[in-house]
């Protein structure tokens, strides 16, 4: 268990339907990114929260958004879904205190 | 933007070989991380590593900052190793973004 709790962590459903990914950071982390790893564009970053902010966008979709609760835990919503959402999606967090990245187990989400 | 090359981008070996992995990357930076990612597909850290080199095991990792590059060693392969092995590095400048990364190293440990 590295600390960081993603889930679920397989999730099927239809073009065009909306799904809600959730990660827990380790805890003391203040930072959650969202990455996406698809097999043409390999890992990708999307968006990073520092304590409940936004800090940092990446190649993220419009049709994407995500937040940071007060309790630290991240949400990434993703709607309209296309068959080229299809990836894997993980969460990593970390802190100042700590140097480096903890990433969850990912969701793998295949959109049929 | 930082452009990350990693070679090999497959490697198959033989139990017990030296396996090394290249990592190169255009801007300058503070710190590089080496990933590890199994077949199940969940990632590891193995090294985040700013100047010289990291032991860990039978893995080694060294940076060359003035060149702009490092490299993951695996001493005495096992099959076990058998992963994806990927170089990232964090935003030049030190900002707020995310990891960059390469497009991995796929390697296979034959017994």
């Amino acid at each position: 268990d590295s600390g960081v709790t993603q889930t679920p962590k397989h999730l099927i459903t239809a073009t065009g339907q909306r799904v809600t990914l959730r990660c827990s950071p380790r805890s003391g982390d203040l930072s959650v990114y969202w990455y996406q790893q698809s097999l043409d564009q390999g890992l990708q970053f999307l968006i990073q929260y520092y304590n409940g902010e936004e800090r940092a966008k990446g190649n993220i979709l419009e049709r994407f958004s995500a937040q940071q609760f007060p309790d630290l835990h991240s949400e990434l919503n993703l709607s309209s879904l296309e068959l080229g959402d299809s990836a894997l999606y993980f969460c990593a967090s970390s802190s100042q205190a700590r140097i480096g990245y903890t990433f969850g187990s990912g969701t793998r989400l295949t959109v049929v | 933007k930082n452009e990350v090359e990693q070679s090999p981008q497959n490697l198959t070996a033989q139990e017990g070989e030296f396996i090394t992995i290249n990592c190169s990357y255009s801007v300058g930076i503070s710190a590089l991380h080496w990933l590890q990612q199994h077949p199940g597909g969940g990632i590891v850290s193995l090294f985040m590593l700013s100047s010289g080199k990291k032991k860990h095991g039978r893995l080694i990792a060294t940076i060359n900052i003035q060149e702009k590059h490092s490299s993951l060693h695996i001493t005495a392969s096992h099959p076990r190793d058998s992963a994806v092995y990927i170089c990232a590095v964090p935003p030049s400048g030190g900002g707020a973004d995310g990891l960059t990364f390469g497009k991995g190293t796929h390697l296979i440990i034959q017994p």
